[in-house]
């Protein structure tokens, strides 16, 4: 069966700093790949989108990149702030518009 | 922006008790999800539904149901509520078109099972 993985529960890092954040799969070839953020007690928030065809998406100091041979995305926060701590999920798109999500890496960053 | 609403935030029910979680949506939005989280689990999807009356079922819908008789409002029924159903659920919408359209949650209902 598919399988989904976030590199680690938890990564903290010092402000201003770029986190760097994984998400590998298993048994399956996902159309499209997409990033939430998600605050304690609040539902997750979609972040971005990328396509398999595409390499790299930005926006603003958000990154992601996609590598359907390595089954390996990639999410960048550059020049980290406190107020991006939060758990980040990663989701692969399903044929039918169903979510497979990862379980989530806490994201700490620190003043 | 799109608007996902869950009837209540925090909800307290006894074992065998027939739970109804209610969600609606502002967007006019096709499809609808139902997920519960846990930690060390993530996300897992109970059930989808792509349409009024549409419904199918996801990696966990044994013991829950799910109703929708309007577009903007799917119910997830658990018939027989159990104590291991003590959980986070969330509601989300999206459009149908193009197939990567990002989903809207809500902001998740806790549910506890005595």
């Amino acid at each position: 069966s598919q399988k989904i993985e976030q590199n680690s529960e938890a990564l903290n890092i010092q402000e201003g700093k770029t986190a760097t954040l994984t998400c590998n799969y298993t048994n399956y070839s996902p159309a499209y790949l997409q990033w939430y953020r998600q605050d304690p007690g609040r539902g997750p928030v979609f972040l971005l989108l990328i396509r398999e065809n595409e390499k790299e998406k930005r926006k603003e100091r958000l990154k992601v990149t996609f590598d359907t041979t390595l089954k390996q995305s990639l999410f960048h926060i550059t020049a980290s702030q406190p107020a991006d701590s939060a758990t980040y999920l990663c989701a692969l798109g399903g044929s039918q518009g169903n979510l497979i999500f990862g379980k989530g890496t806490k994201l700490s960053v620190k003043p | 922006d799109v608007k996902v609403t869950q009837s209540s935030r925090y909800l307290v029910k006894r074992t065998g008790e027939k739970v109804f979680l209610e969600c609606v949506q502002d967007m006019d939005h096709e499809n609808m999800f139902w997920y519960r989280q846990d930690p060390g689990l993530g996300l897992r999807l109970i059930y989808f539904s792509y349409d009024v009356k549409m419904k199918e079922k996801g990696d966990i819908p044994e013991g829950y149901s799910v109703s929708r008789e309007k577009k903007e409002r799917f119910s997830l029924i658990l018939e027989s509520a159990s104590t291991n159903q003590t959980s986070m659920y969330l509601c989300a919408s999206s459009r149908d078109s193009p197939l990567e359209q990002p989903q809207h949650f809500g902001d998740g209902t806790r549910l506890s099972i005595l």
